[in-house]
């Protein structure tokens, strides 16, 4: 059965470097989405990607972050200088139509020292 | 803005005993309602998802839920539940014609003791 992958599976850095979290969407799947959970609380919409441009995102999306789709089967977030507050489980998705059952990537945990 | 929540935060449970973990949403329009399970360690999987059509839905391992459209409720029952279903519980909406990303609940973590 196809899956969605994210590499790694644990990433640790300092405050203020920057990461860069990966994903491997289904691979007919056309919506790609970024969530996180921080420890303890709910899972939350970062992004969503179809077409090769941003289709939605929400507040906590700011200018640290960004996404792209650097070829036909990767998708990456980037976050720009990293914050404490950022520490948190990042998990990928995606789904063939966009009211479609999402799919979602194994995470991500980002740890910010 | 949608928001979804959901009734309990922990529930402890003996096996076979019934299950009925609460969901509600805020959102006038047509929604489209999924629960995802998360297993300790594990990522996120669906469990079941309504669409339209029969309000009462059935999905892996035995769970089924309930759409009643007038409570703007979606919740999740299992009749007898096991040791293996100890978990964490997602109720999950997006609007059916706008899409796409999800608002999720919560969660309700689920302790099965054996």
């Amino acid at each position: 059965e196809p899956e969605v992958t994210q590499t790694p599976s644990h990433q640790v850095t300092q405050m203020g470097q920057e990461v860069i979290l990966r994903c491997v969407p289904i691979s007919n799947h056309l919506y790609f989405y970024w969530y996180r959970q921080i420890l303890g609380q709910k899972v939350e919409f970062l992004v969503s990607f179809y077409n090769n441009e941003i289709s939605e995102k929400s507040e906590i999306f700011d200018d640290q972050f960004s996404v792209e789709r650097p070829d036909g089967s990767n998708f990456t977030l980037k976050i720009r200088s990293t914050k404490l507050e950022d520490s948190a489980m990042y998990f990928c998705a995606s789904s063939e139509n966009k009211e479609d059952e999402q799919f979602f990537g194994p995470g991500t945990r980002l740890t910010v020292l | 803005a949608q928001s979804v929540s959901q009734h309990n935060h922990h529930v402890i449970l003996s096996e076979a005993a019934s299950l009925e973990l609460g969901c509600n949403y805020s959102y006038g329009g047509t929604v489209n309602l999924f629960w995802y399970v998360q297993y300790p360690g594990q990522h996120l999987q669906l469990l079941l998802k309504y669409f339209s059509g029969d309000p009462l839905v059935k999905g892996i391992k035995g769970f089924e839920a309930e759409f009643i459209k007038s409570k703007f409720s979606f919740n999740l029952r299992k009749p007898s539940v096991q040791w293996s279903d100890t978990a964490e519980y997602f109720c999950a909406v997006n609007a059916a014609l706008y899409g796409q990303n999800f608002v999720f609940g919560p969660g309700t973590r689920l302790s099965v003791l054996p």
